[in-house]
Order: C-alpha cells, then sequence, then structure tokens
C-alpha cells in the first residue's frame, strides 16, 4: 500500500514571501496524488490533484505541486503568501488502485507573518 | 448548490452511550466516505459506499462502529458503547464517482465533533 510523508509539521513564512510544503510517497506505481487544505474551523478543500496527465499541477488561490517521480517527491508551493493561506495542509495519496480511499499525511500548519 | 451537510455539529456525550452521527453527500453523488480526524491519529478513512455495491469496511477500528447509506443517499454512522478515544471530528465526504477513475475529487463537510466524557 502506498503513503505519504509530510517532512515538516509547521512552516512559518513572512507574507508575499514563497512558501514551499514538502511531501514524499512511497509507490510500486504511479500513484494519484492530491494536496487538501483545511483553514480553522472549517471542511477540507481540494487545492490540486495529480492524476498523471501533466506533472506541473495547477491548483486554486495560486498553489502549484510538481510530481517528480525521481524523487518520489509532489511539494506544494506558491510564489507569494497571503495571510488567508494560513491553514493546515494535507498530502494526499489514494493508497491502492481500484480503492478511493483516501490516505492522509499528517499535516502541515502553515503560519503566515504579516 | 448545497455541498455535503453533516449533523449535528457538535456531540457529547458520556462513555457507554450509543451516538449516531448523519451525512447528507452532494445531490447526484454515488460514492459517500466517513473519515475520521483525532489528534492522536490524524485523519483516518473510515468506511465507504459506492452506489449498490457492499460498502467497504476496512477502516473502522472496531465492530463498535457500523454506518448505513439509506436510498443511495443519507448516511448515518453508529458508534456504540462509546470509549473516550472515540472523541475526534469525523469527516463526510462524497464524490460522483463517475466509471472507475479513482481520482474524481471528495468533497467534504464541515465534520461532527464527537466528545466522549
Amino acid at each position: 500500500a502506498q503513503s505519504v510523508t509530510q517532512l515538516d509539521s509547521h512552516v512559518s513564512v513572512s507574507e508575499g514571501t514563497p512558501v514551499l510544503l514538502r511531501c514524499n510517497y512511497s509507490s510500486s506505481y504511479s500513484p494519484s496524488l492530491f494536496w487538501y487544505v483545511q483553514h480553522p474551523n472549517k471542511g477540507l478543500q481540494l487545492l490540486l490533484k495529480y492524476t498523471s496527465a501533466a506533472t506541473l499541477v495547477k491548483g486554486i488561490n495560486g498553489f502549484e505541486a510538481e510530481f517528480k517521480k525521481s524523487e518520489t517527491s509532489f511539494h506544494l508551493t506558491k510564489p507569494s503568501a497571503h495571510m488567508s493561506d494560513a491553514a493546515e495542509y494535507f498530502c494526499v495519496v489514494i493508497p491502492d488502485t481500484g480503492r478511493r480511499a483516501l490516505t492522509f499525511g499528517s499535516g502541515t500548519r502553515l503560519q503566515v507573518q504579516p | 448548490g448545497a455541498g455535503v451537510s453533516q449533523s449535528p455539529s457538535n456531540k457529547v456525550t458520556e462513555k457507554g452511550k450509543d451516538v449516531e452521527l448523519r451525512c447528507d453527500p452532494i445531490s447526484g453523488h454515488t460514492a459517500l466516505y466517513w473519515y475520521r480526524q483525532s489528534l492522536g491519529q490524524g485523519l483516518e478513512f473510515l468506511i465507504y459506499f459506492q452506489g449498490n455495491s457492499a460498502p467497504d469496511k476496512s477502516g473502522l477500528p472496531s465492530d463498535r462502529f457500523s454506518a448505513e447509506r439509506t436510498g443511495g443517499s443519507v448516511s448515518t454512522l453508529t458508534i456504540q458503547r462509546t470509549q473516550q478515544e472515540d472523541s475526534a471530528v469525523y469527516l463526510c465526504a462524497s464524490s460522483l464517482a463517475a466509471g472507475t477513475t479513482s481520482t474524481d475529487t471528495q468533497y467534504f463537510g464541515p465534520g461532527t465533533r464527537l466528545t466522549v466524557l
């Protein structure tokens, strides 16, 4: 079964600076990967998903992620952080082909300093 | 249109009592999922319904947990004889689940926060 590892539990950036949230996956085949965001007291929202169509995936709110098979990574980036980006971010994989249940990483809490 | 709704938003119960949590998926979505979010375990899959197929119960932590989906729409998650370790936020999601692809977007509800005293 596949899994994901989020390398940082907390990331703090200044407003206007780049954001990098790191995620590595374990896989024996080409996985389906997602990034979800959870704002305080709100539900989970899909940011973007990788489905093997293109290795660079663009999502909502200026976020994007690049699938790198050689590095088994799917890092989330944004060129310029905004205060409203402060939230918990989850890297997610569908662990087995034919199944739909999501396996979540442990999450990265992003803080944005003014 | 309306998103996934869950009720109640908060539930406080005493150890040993049974609780029922409700999920109303997005209209037309054939797949429905339950997840649990707790401090100790993070976000974990519980159970998945797809149309008329037998549900995937592989994530249920014990036989105290069960779920049903009536008429292919509303779902109820039942926890019997609740324990303190059941305290968590229970999340429901739904998706179109069109075709055989497993990458269709899952839309999450706001969750039910369960506290077992």
